[in-house]
């Protein structure tokens, strides 16, 4: 089995400030990690993943992601933050060789002017 | 390109009446998923196929919910008949038939389906 877990529901943080938005998983084997934000009224956009290969992934808007095996997470960051950042983010995870994506239940970002 | 199409956007109908969720998947890919999304739930996988074929529907909640692929652009999640509790954010999602599965699925908008 498979599971993500993202301990805030929400997270607030101030413009120009930098942001993480966390997530742990567990998978049997190597996992694929992904993740993935909301806008409202919108469906899921995708950011970034992890396969392999470098721990620290980059990938849309400025958004960054470190891997952490021992630590089993996948924390997503971003150096400066941006009030159009606010949405809801989900981390989701699958075990390599092709199986279903688990998903998180999401953690909605909010970045005050 | 074109994104994953999904009709209608919004759908309101009474208890007990048929309701059919239309998807277009983005061109090329293999893979297709529909997931619902409530507040008490989360996002959940109903079910998803590959090449147009059914791999998994242990997500689909009971007998009255059925999805068909008949070609590879076209997908349909029907509900037959609706209940109140089957309200919610219905999404399909799209991906190529990657190298072990390391494609990310692209979502479309969703159909925003409220059962009276």
């Amino acid at each position: 089995a498979q599971s993500v877990a993202q301990p805030e529901d929400q997270v607030n943080v101030a413009e120009g400030n930098p942001l993480t938005v966390k997530c742990t998983y567990s998978v049997s084997g190597n996992p694929y990690l992904f993740w993935y934000v909301q806008y409202p009224n919108r469906g899921l956009q995708f950011l970034l993943k992890y396969i392999t290969g470098d721990n620290l992934v980059k990938g849309s808007y400025g958004f960054e992601a470190e891997f952490n095996k021992s630590q089993t997470s996948f924390h997503l960051k971003k150096p400066s933050a941006l009030v159009s950042d606010s949405a809801l983010y989900f981390c989701a995870v699958r075990r390599g060789g092709y199986s279903t994506l688990t998903f998180g239940k999401g953690t909605m970002l909010l970045v005050s002017p | 390109d074109a994104g994953v199409i999904q009709s209608p956007r919004h759908e309101v109908t009474e208890m007990g009446q048929e309701v059919t969720l239309r998807c277009k998947p983005i061109s090329g890919h293999n893979s297709l998923f529909w997931y619902r999304q409530t507040m008490m739930r989360g996002l959940e996988l109903l079910i998803y196929f590959n090449n147009n074929v059914p791999i998994d529907d242990s997500g689909m909640p009971e007998d009255r919910f059925s999805a068909k692929m008949p070609n590879a652009s076209f997908s349909t999640l029907k509900i037959q008949p609706s209940e109140p509790r089957d309200s919610a954010v219905y999404f399909c999602a799209s991906s190529p038939l990657g190298q072990a599965g390391n494609q990310p699925q692209h979502f479309g908008d969703g159909t925003r389906l409220s059962i009276l």
